[in-house]
């Protein structure tokens, strides 16, 4: 694997499941973010990871819960969804203090139901 | 608050012909832009930067036409051909000192016809 990767790359949840998104970056890089895409919106920047520890959150709502256990992994734990929350979440990695390159990975569609 | 104003919404450009996009920021702090390239299905894809000491950078076909004092950016792609269709997103940063955060623009969807 090269790159960014996620899993899964679809994800239909109800409102009551608990679900995990998953992303791993092969490119050695130390910070990873966590954005939300929706239709004609902007790119949403939710989480951001700098050494593994959490560096920014932007008032996302609680039942969106992060984690990075290491420089690779990142994790979005989703709980108690609302339909609103049917997006494209993307993982991006970059290298800290580097050209602010940002890498994406494919993107995970999550429709809650 | 909407730091990065993007326009087109959408374009529609012949086979050949030169698209063009444009950002215009409000944040006198960034000091980096990237433009984005994304593909239905995929992930957006860094396709060329600038840093405001100059006032232009040509990768290939794409080029950034960067206006400081105006605070706009632009994306040039000449010689546009169907496998550039995609929407193209432009961004901006600033060097914190910590991991880069970006502003994105809310996208172009460009489609380029034969």
């Amino acid at each position: 694997e090269t790159g960014v990767t996620q899993t899964p790359r679809h994800l239909v949840m109800g409102m009551t499941n608990k679900k995990s998104l998953k992303c791993e970056q092969h490119l050695g890089h130390n910070a990873m973010y966590w954005y939300k895409q929706s239709a004609k919106k902007p790119l949403e920047l939710m989480f951001v990871y700098s050494l593994e520890e959490r560096v920014e959150n932007n008032s996302v709502p609680s039942r969106f819960s992060p984690e990075c256990p290491n420089s690779s992994h990142l994790f979005l734990h989703l709980h108690t969804l609302q339909p609103e929350d049917s997006a494209l979440y993307l993982c991006a990695s970059s290298q800290e203090l580097g050209p602010n390159e940002q890498f994406f990975g494919p993107g995970t569609r999550l429709t809650v139901l | 608050q909407q730091q990065v104003k993007q326009s087109p919404q959408s374009l529609i450009v012949q086979k050949g012909g030169i698209p063009i996009i444009n950002c215009a920021y409000e944040n006198t702090a960034f000091d980096y832009f990237p433009w984005y390239q994304q593909f239905p299905g995929k992930g957006p894809a860094l396709l060329i930067a600038i840093r405001p000491d100059v006032s232009e950078k040509k990768e290939g076909r794409f080029t950034i036409s960067f206006n400081k004092s105006a605070k706009q950016f632009s994306l040039h792609i000449m010689d546009s051909q169907p496998g550039d269709s995609a929407t193209y997103f432009c961004a901006a940063s600033s060097n914190t000192g910590t991991a880069s955060k970006l502003t994105f623009g809310t996208g172009t969807r460009l489609q380029v016809t034969l």
